[in-house]
């Protein structure tokens, strides 16, 4: 059983360029969520996909947007990145068995620096 | 709107002494609540959870949680520090009702284990 993956580890992109970021879930897992750690703080929900559609979205702007595939995996995309987008974003998949989700198991994250 | 509060961003405890970190909830339905710790560079591990069953949860590592809705808190606790136990803590609840895995985290607790 292979766990939560994600691409790239880190990146270094420049202020107003686009980024995409990738997470593979766990085999059998259905769900995806995405959350944002900004340095010294907790992890803040983006949004989740659950069967390739959005489920549920933090308070973030529109400029952060989301897919997920056939095979569950998700991408992340961020536009017109600024400063404050430097962080660690965390893919966390689990499976929705129809009265709540299972376990969320985390990847280890891809840390991006806008410069 | 739920929320957690975790008291004291950094904790210093001796190898073998109690470990008690601090989380304080706020939510108008009753929360599924969760301890996750992170290491320097890796993603959350779920350490335990509660959902509304037993209110004294045992987790992994040897932590553990006690759920007291009088003082809404959550605070977890381990009876002898191990070195390997400097983390991040983070405390977080589930505002829907439910285990969407959809989480609000706290800002965490840095623990240090001083030999």
């Amino acid at each position: 059983e292979t766990g939560v993956t994600q691409s790239p580890t880190h990146l270094i992109k420049t202020r107003g360029q686009q980024v995409t970021l990738r997470c593979s879930s766990q085999s059998g897992h259905n769900t995806v969520s995405w959350y944002q750690q900004a340095l010294g703080q907790g992890p803040q929900f983006i949004f989740q996909y659950y069967r390739e559609e959005e489920n549920g979205r933090g308070n973030f702007p529109p400029r952060f947007s989301g897919l997920q595939f056939p095979n569950y995996s998700s991408e992340l995309n961020v536009n017109a990145l600024e400063l404050d987008d430097s962080a660690l974003y965390l893919c966390a998949s689990s499976k929705d068995v129809g009265q709540g989700n299972t376990e969320a198991f985390f990847g280890q994250g891809t840390r991006l620096t806008v410069v | 709107a739920q929320s957690v509060t975790q008291l004291g961003s950094h904790v210093s405890v001796s190898e073998g002494a109690l470990v008690l970190l601090r989380c304080n909830y706020s939510s108008s339905v009753p929360p599924y609540l969760f301890w996750y710790v992170q290491y320097p560079n890796q993603g959350l591990q779920l350490l335990l959870k509660y959902t509304s069953a037993a209110t004294l949860v045992k987790g992994i590592n040897g932590f553990e949680a006690e759920f007291k809705k009088s003082e809404t808190s959550f605070h977890l606790t381990k009876p002898s520090a191990h070195m390997s136990d400097a983390a991040e803590y983070f405390c977080a609840v589930s505002p829907y009702g439910g285990a969407t895995n959809k989480l609000i985290f706290g800002t965490g607790t840095l623990l240090a284990v001083q030999p």
